[in-house]
């Protein structure tokens, strides 16, 4: 079974400043790892993922994420948080050793404030 | 990306009635995926649904509770039947990408359904 944590419900940052939003999972073998980003009264719309290769990702809106096998880990970053930044973020995980498989599981969520 | 539309976006029901969600695709895709969003939680999978055959449900959803159809590679249609107040949720509509292992889901908007 594969599971996503976000020890984080919320997380408060000033503008300008760096941001981290948690995740670490668990999957029976090598994850694909994704992070999405929901605003109020909206969908979720994708930000970055983690396949292979360079575990620094760089997606959308500045935002990237550092994979880490070691740590079971894929933290979200931007160096320079945005007052438009503010949004709950959610981190999913598919089991590559499920031949890729399509089931998406997510994690709890968490949200971010970002204040001037 | 794909562009995902959703109807209704939002409605109040009442209980023991049932709502049909539409959710219709830019693109053909051969599977879509309907999701649940309980206040404060995260995305749960309800079902896949494959054009020609009939969706697959994870474990605690069955079809008599939340029928699909899926007529056509861009259309589907989930049903919420018989509601109670714990059906209250975001009801959201997904493809994936491209890539047939890595591919990101795309989202609709979401329709927030209110049972009284």
């Amino acid at each position: 079974a594969q599971s996503v944590a976000q020890p984080e419900d919320q997380v408060n940052v000033a503008e300008g400043n760096p941001l981290t939003v948690k995740c670490t999972y668990s999957v029976s073998g090598n994850p694909y790892l994704f992070w999405y980003v929901q605003y109020p009264n909206r969908g979720l719309q994708f930000l970055l993922k983690y396949i292979t290769g360079d575990n620094l990702v760089k997606g959308s809106y500045g935002f990237e994420a550092e994979f880490n096998k070691s740590q079971t880990s894929f933290h979200l970053k931007k160096p320079s948080a945005l007052v438009s930044d503010s949004a709950l973020y959610f981190c999913a995980v598919r089991d590559r050793g499920e031949g890729g498989g399509n089931k998406l599981t997510f994690g709890t969520g968490t949200q971010l404030k970002v204040e001037l | 990306s794909a562009v995902i539309s959703q109807k209704p976006s939002r409605d109040i029901c009442q209980r023991g009635t049932s709502l049909t969600i539409q959710c219709q695709v830019d693109s053909q895709v051969t599977m879509m995926f309907w999701y649940r969003q309980q206040p404060g939680q995260s995305l749960t999978l309800i079902a896949t649904a494959n054009q020609g055959s009939e969706a697959t449900y994870e474990s605690g959803f069955v079809i008599d509770k939340f029928p699909i159809s899926r007529p056509n590679l861009t259309f589907s249609t989930l049903t919420v039947s018989n509601m109670s107040p714990e059906d209250s949720s975001i009801y959201l509509c997904s493809v994936k990408g491209p890539e047939i292992n890595t591919g990101e889901l795309f989202f609709g908007e979401g329709s927030r359904l209110t049972v009284l």
